[in-house]
């Protein structure tokens, strides 16, 4: 499979700080990222997707995207308690393919 | 988001039977499929990849006599796991988009028990 690696964590940061989440992937041709959050014995959902190289923010998350560098990565503003999950970098190499996951502990 | 719904959500099967699951996408017409499974505290390994009306494709290492996927309309694939044995017990998900390089959704997946 394609490389997509994650730092496995896990990231503990306390409430109400940013939490940034980091992803490299192997293929410079990938033109699609997602980002997804998984909660024990549940199926990912979908937080964010970016296309462009740059930032782009929905709410409390911000994706950034770099091809060059071939990295992207989330950043969670004002993290609370029930943000503690693990979190998917997605990257689409015309199949889905998933990191290991982060796993984030936000701390009340 | 969109919807996609999988069944059945957990089953128990004996070793040597064999198990149906079904991924639908409700409200939207999905052209491609995908199939994962996950082990505890492990992350999603990529099974198959399933295109309406072609055949699926596998992953190195996943056995496609053992992991029978049929996509036969666009709102629907189903994943057979043939004479299932206590190893294949893990956690089956499903995901579905509408086209590439688009946002895939996920079923809320099975968790298989082979006794």
């Amino acid at each position: 499979q394609k490389e997509v690696e994650q730092n496995s964590g896990p990231l503990s940061v306390p409430e109400g700080a940013i939490a940034s989440l980091n992803c490299t992937y192997s293929d410079r041709v990938s033109q699609s990222f997602f980002w997804y959050r998984q909660y024990s014995g549940k199926s990912p959902e979908l937080i964010m997707s970016i296309y462009s190289n740059g930032d782009k923010e929905d709410g409390r998350f911000t994706a950034q995207l770099n091809k060059a560098s071939q990295y992207v990565s989330l950043l969670i503003r004002d993290s609370q308690p029930s943000d503690s999950a693990t979190y998917l970098c997605a990257v689409d190499f015309n199949k889905f393919y998933f990191g290991s996951g982060t796993k984030l502990n936000v701390k009340p | 988001g969109a919807v996609v719904s999988q069944h059945p959500s957990w089953v128990i099967c004996k070793s040597g039977t064999s198990v149906k699951i079904e991924c639908r996408s409700l409200d939207f017409q999905a052209t491609t499929m995908f199939w994962y499974r996950q082990f505890p505290k492990q992350s999603l390994m990529l099974m198959a990849t399933s295109n309406e009306g072609s055949k699926a494709t596998y992953e190195q290492g996943v056995e496609k006599d053992k992991f029978l996927i049929n996509h036969a309309s666009l709102t629907l694939s189903t994943l057979t796991v043939t004479s299932a044995h206590p190893e294949d017990s893990s956690f089956y998900i499903c995901s579905a988009r509408v086209d590439r390089n688009t946002e895939a959704f996920f079923g809320q997946g099975t968790r298989l028990t082979v006794v």
